[in-house]
């Protein structure tokens, strides 16, 4: 069965410096990566996907992360953290190829931007 | 593309009553899904149709919930006999036919039982 497990609930980093959010994954087949960004009362918003192309992936919000299948990891990183980019991060794991169409979330990352 | 439209965006109802949701997806697509939330989690999956046929279902969904998409365009979500665990965000995604094709998720339905 696929899993996500995205490490720190809470993550504070000051306006400017680089943002790292970590995400780990378990799955038994080649799988499809996610990052979205919700927003207070909000739906979810895609920032990047991994489809099994290039292994470094870039969204919007300057936004990237990179597939690191040795690692089973797809961490997401930012150079410069803004205010505007505090909100909750979820990792996303998927098996589409394989018929699973069910996509299976972490439990998510708070992120602060302290002025 | 509108996105994903879904309705109402807040429900506050009585413990025993019925409520139903309405999504709309983006008009192309022919893949819907309903997910929950509950406060502090990632969403959980609910079910999913491929155009008006209902494909999987969770076992979260229990026999009090029915979901519909009678012409593969919009879709319902019901609840019947509402319980307080039933508290929770609603989303509804969907998505295109290719394999890359990502979720376009809602703003969700928030429902509130007392």
């Amino acid at each position: 069965a696929q899993s996500v497990t995205q490490l720190g609930s809470h993550v504070s980093v000051s306006e400017g410096a680089l943002v790292l959010l970590r995400c780990n994954y378990s799955s038994s087949v080649p799988p499809y990566l996610f990052w979205y960004v919700q927003y207070p009362n909000q739906g979810l918003q895609l920032l990047l996907k991994y489809t099994s192309a290039a292994t470094l992936v870039k969204g919007i919000n300057g936004f990237e992360a990179e597939f690191k299948k040795s690692e089973t990891s797809f961490h997401l990183t930012k150079p410069s953290a803004h205010m505007s980019d505090a909100a909750e991060y979820f990792c996303a794991v998927s098996e589409i190829p394989f018929g699973n169409e069910k996509l299976t979330f972490g439990t998510g990352t708070r992120l602060t931007i302290i002025p | 593309d509108t996105g994903v439209s879904q309705d109402p965006r807040h429900k506050i109802t009585k413990r025993g009553q019925n409520v139903t949701f309405r999504c709309d997806p983006i008009s192309e697509h022919n893949r819907l899904y309903w997910y929950r939330q509950t406060l502090g989690q990632g969403p959980e999956f609910l079910t999913y149709f491929q155009n008006e046929a209902q494909l999987e279902k969770s076992r979260l969904l229990s026999d009090r919930f029915s979901a519909e998409r009678p012409k593969g365009s919009f879709s319902t979500l019901e609840i019947q006999r509402t319980e307080q665990g039933d508290s929770a965000m609603y989303l509804c995604a969907s998505r295109g036919t290719a394999d890359n094709s990502p979720l376009h998720f809602g703003n969700g339905t928030r429902l509130t039982v007392t």
